[in-house]
């Protein structure tokens, strides 16, 4: 059973940097999905930030990107999330989950992680 | 601002049914395939529906996925208790800023 668990601070101080980090267990992420982050701010709706393949490449948010760094490491099945210069409208619940692409877009997201809470605040 | 329009809310008494729209355009849901997401209060998102019409495994058969032009309808027959919550469309977006398009969102309430 693929699964994802979400970790990072809590609490993060405006203009400074996000970073969280998503482990994939029970499937290798080197195994032809792509995997992505989504963020959902409190009381809102979803947003897709970015999704990337284990080789690199990666289909981005374009309102997001100038701010957005997504890598994995396959040496440890996990998947990376920064986002620098936040400020209180990025606090959020942020997501990783498996994400089907092909060459031109991406179509579903079939497995999630539980989300972790960020907030932006001094 | 979402580029795909659901309606706010629909509710039903249990067993009845329900229908929620997504509204797009020719850049989205015109060619593209549509998914359809469950989130349940205090939960992760679901995937309930894939490529327009498709159950994963393990989904019942009152999740119903259907596309029409630049529209998509889900429908839940037999409502239960345990279906509140959000449900959000979503597909890929190709115009300028390509990207992949969630819903604004529906939540459903039974009565």
């Amino acid at each position: 059973q693929v699964q994802l668990q979400e970790s990072g601070p809590g609490l993060v101080k405006p203009s400074e940097t996000l970073s969280l980090t998503c482990s994939v267990s029970g499937y290798s992420i080197t195994s032809g999905y792509y995997w992505g982050w989504i963020r959902q701010p409190p009381g809102k709706g979803l947003e897709w930030i970015e999704s990337i393949y284990y080789s690199g490449s990666t289909f981005y948010n374009p309102s997001l990107k100038s701010r957005v760094t997504v890598s994995v490491d396959t040496t440890k099945n996990q998947l990376s999330l920064k986002l620098r210069s936040v400020t209180a409208a990025d606090t959020a619940v942020y997501y990783c989950a498996r994400a089907y692409c092909v060459t031109t877009s991406c179509y579903t997201f079939d497995y999630w992680g539980q989300g972790a809470l960020v907030t932006v605040s001094s | 601002q979402s580029v795909l329009t659901q309606p706010p809310s629909v509710s039903a008494a249990p067993g009845q049914k329900v229908t929620i729209s997504c509204s797009g355009s020719n850049f989205n849901i015109g060619n593209n395939y549509v998914c359809w997401y469950q989130q349940l209060p205090g939960t992760a998102p679901k995937l309930l529906i894939y490529d327009n019409n498709k159950r994963p495994s393990g989904i019942p058969d009152r999740f119903s996925g259907s596309k029409s032009g630049t529209s998509a309808t889900l429908g839940i027959t037999g409502l239960q208790t345990g279906d509140e919550g959000d449900y959000y469309c979503g597909t890929w977006d190709n115009s300028m800023s390509a990207s992949y398009v969630f819903g604004t969102g529906t939540k459903v309430t039974v009565l």
